[in-house]
C-alpha cells in the first residue's frame, strides 16, 4: 500500500510568520501535489511536481511556494502566513507504473492567528 | 467546483439499500478518480477510470468521456460507507486533478 506521510499533523502559526509543511512518500512516485480543503470549495490544487527539482503552479498558488528537493520529499512553504491560509492541507503522490492513481497523506490542520 | 459538478450534494440511505452518485464535467476529462473521505478525514482512493467501467465489491463506477460524466453506484449500503465521496478529473493526462465539491453520504441503521 502506498505511503504518504505529512508533518506536522497540526500547526498553529502567527500572522506574518513562516510555515513549512512537509510531505514524504515511499512509493517512488514521480508526481506529488499539495491541495487545501475548505468548506464550500472542496479540494483545490496549490502546487504540484513532476519530479525532483520541478515545481508547477496549481490553481491557487498565490501566497505559497513549493520545493521538491528529492523524489521522496515535497514541501509547501508559507513565507508570510495570513489568517486566510487557515485550512486543512493534503499532500498526495501519484504516477505509478501504469496510472496516476493519487494517494493522499492524512492531512495537516493549519490555523493562522 | 464549476468544472466538476457532483450530485447530489448530500444523501441519506438506509442500510442495505442502493444508490448512485454522479459527476458531470465541463472539461474534456481523460481520466477520472473517485475518493472517499471517511469521518476521520482520510482520503481513500476508490477507483481510477479511463472510459469504461470498474467494479470492486459493492462499488461500481463508470466513466463516459463522450457524454462527460461519471457515476459511482453503491450496492447494499453499510454503515462504514458513510463519508464524503469526491470525484476528480484529469483534463488531458496532465496529472493535474480537478475535484468536485463532494457528496456527503450518511448510512442509517
Amino acid at each position: 500500500e502506498a505511503a504518504v506521510t505529512q508533518s506536522p499533523r497540526n500547526k498553529v502559526a502567527v500572522t506574518g510568520g513562516k510555515v513549512t509543511l512537509s510531505c514524504n512518500q515511499t512509493n517512488n512516485h514521480n508526481n506529488m501535489y499539495w491541495y487545501r480543503q475548505d468548506t464550500g470549495h472542496g479540494l483545490r490544487l496549490i502546487h504540484y511536481s513532476y519530479g525532483a527539482g520541478s515545481t508547477e503552479k496549481g490553481d491557487i498558488p498565490d501566497g505559497y511556494k513549493a520545493s521538491r528537493p528529492s523524489q521522496e520529499n515535497f514541501s509547501l512553504i508559507l513565507e508570510l502566513a495570513t489568517p486566510s491560509q487557515t485550512s486543512v492541507y493534503f499532500c498526495a503522490s501519484g504516477g505509478g507504473t501504469t496510472q496516476n492513481t493519487l494517494y493522499f497523506g492524512a492531512g495537516t490542520r493549519l490555523s493562522v492567528l | 467546483g464549476d468544472k466538476v459538478k457532483q450530485s447530489p450534494s448530500a444523501l441519506s440511505l438506509q442500510e442495505g439499500t442502493n444508490s448512485a452518485l454522479r459527476c458531470n464535467f465541463s472539461i474534456a476529462a481523460t481520466t477520472v478518480q473517485w475518493f472517499l473521505q471517511n469521518p476521520r478525514g482520510s482520503l481513500i482512493n476508490l477507483f481510477y477510470l479511463v472510459p469504461g467501467t470498474k467494479e470492486n465489491g459493492r462499488l461500481k463506477s463508470a466513466f463516459d468521456s463522450k457524454e462527460s460524466y461519471s457515476t459511482l453506484h453503491i450496492r447494499d449500503a453499510q454503515l462504514e460507507d458513510s463519508g464524503t465521496y469526491f470525484c476528480a478529473a484529469d483534463g488531458g493526462n496532465t496529472g493535474k486533478l480537478i475535484f468536485g465539491l463532494g457528496t456527503t453520504l450518511q448510512v442509517q441503521p
